[in-house]
């Protein structure tokens, strides 16, 4: 039974360019949540799907950044004219509700690096 | 707001040498208490959800203990192998968000 699978693993882009991040939930998963994890500091939830639908985005910053869930394939994470402050790990999790009795399960992140 | 605080930030343990991590947290509003270990270059792995004061779980040589305001990640004769940060996860009355506190890097020497 695959976990939750990310990639890329790393990635690497320069100033003004775009950033996407996939992250394929763990099978008879439909909620996804995005965390990022500055260096030095913890996980910060920033956004939270289910199937179509953005629940929860309050830890989203208002520009550049978007996030999405479609019906067939993985969640995006998309960073828009990224900046050297989006260097980060960017982490997704995926449970089969929203309950507090279902663990989140994390996926092993995308480094992203901004030159 | 709603915070998760872990202490120590770092622990240094000889091997065998039995301690205990501490995550104080917002008390209104929580519904689960949850205790993650995280690799370098890993995601969080999950261990322990706790929901009730007074509940206790245990995995091998960790057992997780929730109180009214705090809870403790104790570990018993550690081995090398579990050195990791280990974190700690409030889950609130506000949708399905974690609030993770900033973690205890746990570093245990044979």
């Amino acid at each position: 039974n695959a976990g939750v699978m990310q990639n890329p693993r790393h990635l690497v882009r320069r100033r003004g360019q775009e950033a996407r991040l996939r992250c394929s939930p763990m099978k008879g998963h439909s909620h996804v949540y995005w965390y990022r994890q500055l260096p030095e500091e913890g996980l910060k939830f920033m956004v939270y799907l289910q199937k179509e639908n953005i629940i929860d985005e309050s830890g989203m910053p208002k520009e550049r950044f978007s996030a999405e869930f479609p019906k067939e394939g993985p969640s995006i994470l998309r960073i828009q004219q990224v900046v050297r402050g989006d260097s980060a790990a960017y982490f997704c999790a995926s449970s089969p509700s929203q309950n507090s009795n279902q663990p989140q399960h994390f996926g092993d992140g995308t480094r992203l690096s901004i030159l | 707001e709603d915070q998760v605080t872990q202490s120590p930030e770092a622990l240094r343990l000889q091997e065998g040498e039995s301690s205990s991590l501490n995550c104080s947290y917002t008390v209104s509003g929580l519904r689960g208490l949850f205790w993650y270990r995280q690799d370098p270059g890993k995601g969080p792995e999950f261990l322990f959800t706790l929901y009730s004061a007074g509940e206790e779980k245990e995995k091998e040589r960790l057992k997780a203990t929730l109180t009214k305001k705090e809870s403790f990640l104790h570990i018993t004769a550690p081995k090398p192998e579990e050195s990791a940060t280990y974190l700690c996860a409030g889950y609130y009355n506000q949708g399905g968000k974690l609030i993770f506190g900033q973690g205890t890097e746990l570093s245990v020497k044979p």
